[in-house]
C-alpha cells in the first residue's frame, strides 16, 4: 500500500529552527508537496520538490531524497504565525496525491 | 484569499436532512476536487472533475452526490448522512488534472451530523 509518515505534533521556540520530516512509500513518484494549514483556514501551497536536493524559499526550505523516500521542511527564525499544521503529499505514478496526516507545529514564546 | 470560495462555512444537519455544499473558483482552472478532512487523518479524495466531467470517484457512499455544472462551480449534495460523516469538507482546484501542479483550496465547510 501507499503510505506517508510524518510526526503528529512538534513544539519549537520562537526564533529557533525546526525540521519536519516526511517519509513515503508510493507507487511511483511525480513530486512531493508541502502545504501549510492554519486552524480553520485553507491549506496553502509551500513547496514542490521533484529532484533531489534543497529548495530554499525565504525562511522555509524543503529537501528531497528520492532514494531514501524522505523529505523535510525546514523552518528558520520561527515566528508565532508559523503555528499551523504542515501537510506532506506525494504525487504517485498515476498523478494521484497521497497525503500524510499532517504535523501540528506549536510555537512557544 | 485563495480564489476558491466555499459556502456555507458551517453546517449542522440531522440524518434525514438534505443539504448542499457549494464551491466556486475564480482562477480559470480546469480541475476541481472534493476532499474530506477528519482530525488526525490524511486528506481523503472524494471526487475529481476535469473540464466538468467526473474522472474519479473514490468509492464514496451514494449519500454524497457531486455536481459540476460548469468549470467554475462544484456542488456536493448531501442526504441521509451518518454521524461519522461529520468532518471538514474541502474544495480545491488546479490548472489541470493528471499532472503535477499546485492545488488551491477553499477554507472548507465544517459539517456536523447529529
Amino acid at each position: 500500500g501507499q503510505n506517508i509518515d510524518q510526526p503528529t505534533e512538534m513544539t519549537a521556540t520562537e526564533g529557533a529552527i525546526v525540521q519536519i520530516n516526511c517519509t513515503y512509500q508510493t507507487s511511483g513518484f511525480n513530486g512531493l508537496f508541502w502545504y501549510q494549514q492554519h486552524a480553520g483556514e485553507a491549506p496553502t501551497f509551500l513547496s514542490y520538490n521533484v529532484l533531489d536536493g534543497l529548495e530554499e524559499k525565504g525562511r522555509f526550505s524543503s529537501f528531497l531524497s528520492r532514494s531514501k523516500g524522505y523529505s523535510y521542511l525546514l523552518l528558520k527564525e520561527l515566528q508565532m504565525k508559523d503555528s499551523a499544521s504542515y501537510l506532506c503529499a506525494v504525487m504517485d505514478s498515476n498523478y494521484q496525491l497521497i497525503w500524510g496526516a499532517g504535523t501540528k507545529l506549536i510555537i512557544k514564546p | 484569499e485563495t480564489g476558491v470560495t466555499q459556502t456555507p462555512r458551517h453546517l449542522v444537519m440531522g440524518m434525514t436532512n438534505k443539504k448542499s455544499l457549494k464551491c466556486e473558483q475564480h482562477l480559470g482552472h480546469n480541475a476541481m476536487y472534493w476532499y474530506k478532512q477528519s482530525a488526525k487523518k490524511p486528506l481523503e479524495l472524494m471526487f475529481v472533475y476535469s473540464l466538468e466531467e467526473r474522472v474519479e470517484n473514490n468509492s464514496v457512499p451514494s449519500r454524497f452526490s457531486p455536481e459540476c455544472p460548469n468549470s467554475s462551480h462544484l456542488f456536493l449534495h448531501l442526504h441521509t448522512l451518518q454521524p461519522e460523516d461529520s468532518a471538514l469538507y474541502l474544495c480545491a482546484s488546479s490548472l489541470g488534472q493528471g499532472e503535477p501542479g499546485e492545488l488551491f483550496f477553499g477554507e472548507g465547510s465544517r459539517l456536523t451530523v447529529l
